[in-house]
C-alpha cells in the first residue's frame, strides 16, 4: 500500500498541552499536507509544506518536515478542546493526487 | 479560499439502486478532481482521478463499472454507485485542484462528504 502511516492512532491529552503528530511515507515527495476531520465531516486543510522547505508555523501549528527520512510531524501548542478531531497527513508527487495517512485521533480533555 | 461543494449531503437508498453524487467547484475551475472513500474511523482512500473532458483514472482496485465518473465541465464532477450494495455504504468526499495553483504544488480543495446508506 502507498499510503503513509501516522503515530500515535489515538492521542489523549489535558488542555493547554501541547500535542506531537508524526507521519511517514514511502514515495518521494513535492508536498505534504496536513488535514484536520472533525467527526462524520469534510476536511479542513491546515497547512502545506513544500519538499524544500524543513519547517512551518501557523498559529499554534507547527509542522516539520524530514525528506531524508520520509517524515512530518505537526505539532499543536496550547491545546484546546475544540481542537479535538482526526488529523491527516496527506502527500502530493506531482501528479496533483495525494496519499492520505492513516490519521490520529486527537481529544483534548478540558 | 476556494470553495467545494457535495450534493446530496447525506442520502439513504435501497440495495439494487443508483446513486449519483455531485462535486462542484464554486469560484475556481477545475480539471482535476479527485473521489475519496473513506469508512468509519479509517484514512480516506483516494478511489479515482476526475478530469475534465475525458475518462477517469482510477486506482487499483476499483470497479470503474460501478463508480462511473464524469467530468463534464471545469466546474463539475460526478460519482454514480450503480447498483449500490449495503458494502457500499460509506462517506464519499471529492476534492478539486486550483487551475491557477502552479503545477505540483497547491491546496486541494474538499468537499463536505456525503454519507451513502444502502439499506
Amino acid at each position: 500500500s502507498q499510503q503513509g502511516e501516522e503515530d500515535p492512532q489515538a492521542l489523549s491529552i489535558q488542555e493547554g498541552e501541547n500535542a506531537t503528530m508524526n507521519c511517514s511515507y514511502k514515495t518521494s515527495i513535492n508536498n505534504l499536507q496536513w488535514y484536520r476531520q472533525n467527526s462524520g465531516r469534510g476536511l479542513v486543510h491546515l497547512i502545506l509544506i513544500r519538499s524544500n522547505e524543513r519547517e512551518k508555523h501557523s498559529g499554534r501549528l507547527r509542522v516539520t518536515l524530514d525528506t531524508s527520512k520520509k517524515s512530518s510531524s505537526l505539532l499543536i501548542t496550547a491545546s484546546r478542546a475544540a481542537d479535538t478531531a482526526s488529523y491527516f497527513c496527506a502527500t502530493g508527487t506531482g501528479t496533483y493526487k495525494y496519499i492520505f495517512g492513516t490519521g490520529t485521533r486527537l481529544k483534548v480533555l478540558a | 479560499g476556494a470553495v467545494v461543494s457535495q450534493h446530496p449531503s447525506w442520502v439513504i437508498c435501497k440495495s439494487g439502486t443508483s446513486v449519483k453524487i455531485e462535486c462542484r467547484s464554486l469560484d475556481f475551475q477545475a480539471t482535476t478532481m479527485f473521489w475519496y472513500r473513506q469508512f468509519p474511523k479509517q484514512s480516506l482512500m483516494l478511489m479515482a482521478t476526475s478530469n475534465e473532458g475525458s475518462k477517469a483514472t482510477y486506482e487499483q482496485g476499483v470497479e470503474k463499472d460501478k463508480f462511473l465518473i464524469n467530468h463534464a465541465s471545469l466546474t463539475l464532477s460526478t460519482l454514480t454507485v450503480t447498483s449500490a450494495h449495503p458494502e457500499d455504504s460509506s462517506f464519499y468526499i471529492c476534492s478539486a485542484r486550483d487551475l491557477g495553483a502552479r503545477e505540483g504544488l497547491g491546496t486541494q480543495y474538499f468537499g463536505p462528504g456525503t454519507r451513502l446508506t444502502v439499506l
